[in-house]
């Protein structure tokens, strides 16, 4: 089955602890990316990659690293959680970066951090 | 600025009748792609319909529809014949062609469907 996984689903954690968001895609697509949803301000972009190795900043990149060392996973790092960063993250992928191919989202992180 | 405009929170619709979701955005870029996803409890973003920025046909799915105004940059969802299935939050977005392809999403609109 086609699709985009993240672990967890779930996270509580303390500020400062060091934690990984996990996402990888079953389809072979080259564009992965990072949003993170709040309430009243819909999903912005954090992190987004073209391809193996090429990563670039979103909208709202800062207390936030990723990575992409194999055309499949995108983890997402968080060095040092602030509770600024307590959200709902998705991670998604497309065939392409062109803006007509269609985004698969995975099932979302609900973080929470205290 | 890059923006998405959903100017109704929440809205209420009747099993069997008729709703519109209003959305409204701007962007400078002539070649972009609209989107309406929708979001259950599950959490799940599901891609609702899609419309082409050079095409002035409005896109149809089934019982879901939009009306695409481009010089006004609206786009806004019809679905007809609701269902209590429909009942989630929906995400209007545009992708362009730069500032890395992403989607820009406006706030959301929770449906309600009575039965």
């Amino acid at each position: 089955e086609a699709q985009v996984t993240q672990n967890p689903r779930y996270l509580i954690t303390v500020t400062g602890k060091k934690l990984t968001v996990t996402c990888s895609q079953n389809m072979n697509h080259e564009y992965m990316s990072w949003y993170r949803q709040d309430p009243g301000l819909g999903l912005r972009q954090i992190y987004y990659s073209m391809n193996v190795e090429v990563t670039d900043k979103g909208d709202v990149p800062e207390g936030y690293k990723v990575s992409r060392k194999e055309k499949r996973n995108f983890p997402l790092i968080l060095e040092s959680p602030s509770p600024n960063q307590t959200s709902l993250y998705f991670c998604a992928s497309s065939l392409t970066g062109l803006w007509g191919t269609e985004a698969f989202f995975g099932q979302g992180t609900r973080l929470t951090v205290v | 600025a890059q923006t998405v405009t959903q100017s109704q929170p929440e809205m209420s619709v009747q099993e069997a009748e008729t709703v519109t979701l209003s959305c409204t955005y701007d962007t400078s870029e002539s070649d972009y792609y609209l989107f309406w996803y929708k979001q259950p409890p599950s959490r799940q973003m599901i891609l609702v319909i899609r419309q082409e920025a050079y095409k002035q046909q409005n896109a149809t799915e089934n019982r879901f529809s939009v009306n695409f105004q481009k010089a006004a940059k609206s786009f806004s969802l019809k679905i007809s014949d609701s269902q209590l299935g429909d009942a989630a939050m929906y995400f209007c977005a545009y992708r362009i062609m730069e500032y890395g392809n992403k989607l820009v999403f406006g706030a959301g609109t929770i449906l309600r469907v009575k039965s």
